[in-house]
């Protein structure tokens, strides 16, 4: 049952533009939604989160926007650096209880 | 700080072994939390540990279990080995907060089942 999807399993992008990364959920008591990056060899890192209870999140280049009425949420890189190249996670959780992971999304960013 | 341990960082097993992996949580958390990593799955949760007590469980076997001691590290046993068990096994761990709370995860553990 995957609560959390990125149906995109990868994305390229041009450095300097940007980069932006879709992630759709079905439970709609889902009140904590997070993003990670993951490079090769090594555990996702964390990148920004987003409660509920507000629409937008911003943490320098990443900017993070929530949908609660198309129970969506993307991520936007801008502008994008080669260094971004990864793997992104979007995660949801429902208060305490476990986090839901997507299958994540491969970015590459072209110099 | 020091980060998430996790040893073995790689294992190669048989089918039908059992297999034991080992996750030192970040001072301070309380909370650790397995998953499951495979191609194209994402991360799949397997359960969560908060003082010494399973608080939440996936949808995995009974083959896949764990623990926590009181200095809050964990281990994850999987019993009977089977071929699909290959993957990367990654511990997080977070510090108890209202609210919804980020986890810090470890470099993972590579096990590969021949």
């Amino acid at each position: 049952d995957q609560q959390v999807k990125q149906n995109s399993p990868s994305l390229s992008v041009q450095e300097g533009r940007i980069s932006i990364l879709n992630c759709d959920y079905t439970n709609s008591m889902f009140d904590y939604f997070l993003w990670y990056k993951k490079y090769p060899a090594e555990g996702p890192t964390f990148l920004i989160s987003i409660s509920s209870i507000k629409d937008k999140n911003e943490d320098g280049r990443f900017t993070v926007f929530l949908n609660k009425s198309a129970k969506h949420l993307s991520l936007h890189i801008v502008p994008s650096q080669p260094g971004d190249s990864a793997v992104y996670f979007c995660a949801a959780s429902e208060g305490n209880n476990d986090m839901r992971f997507g299958a994540g999304t491969r970015l590459t960013v072209k110099p | 700080k020091a980060g998430v341990t996790q040893t073995p960082r790689y294992l190669i097993k048989t089918r039908g072994q059992q297999v034991t992996l080992s996750c030192s949580p970040i001072s301070g958390h309380r909370s650790v939390s397995w998953y499951q990593q495979t191609p194209g799955q994402g991360l799949q949760f397997l359960f969560e540990y908060f003082s010494e007590t399973q608080r939440n469980k996936g949808n995995f076997p009974g083959r896949f279990s764990g623990r926590q001691f009181s200095n809050s590290r964990s281990e994850m046993n999987v019993s009977t080995l089977e071929l699909g068990d290959s993957a990367l096994y990654l511990c997080a761990s977070s510090f108890f907060r209202e609210g919804g709370n980020e986890q810090f995860f470890g470099p993972g553990t590579r096990l590969t089942v021949l």
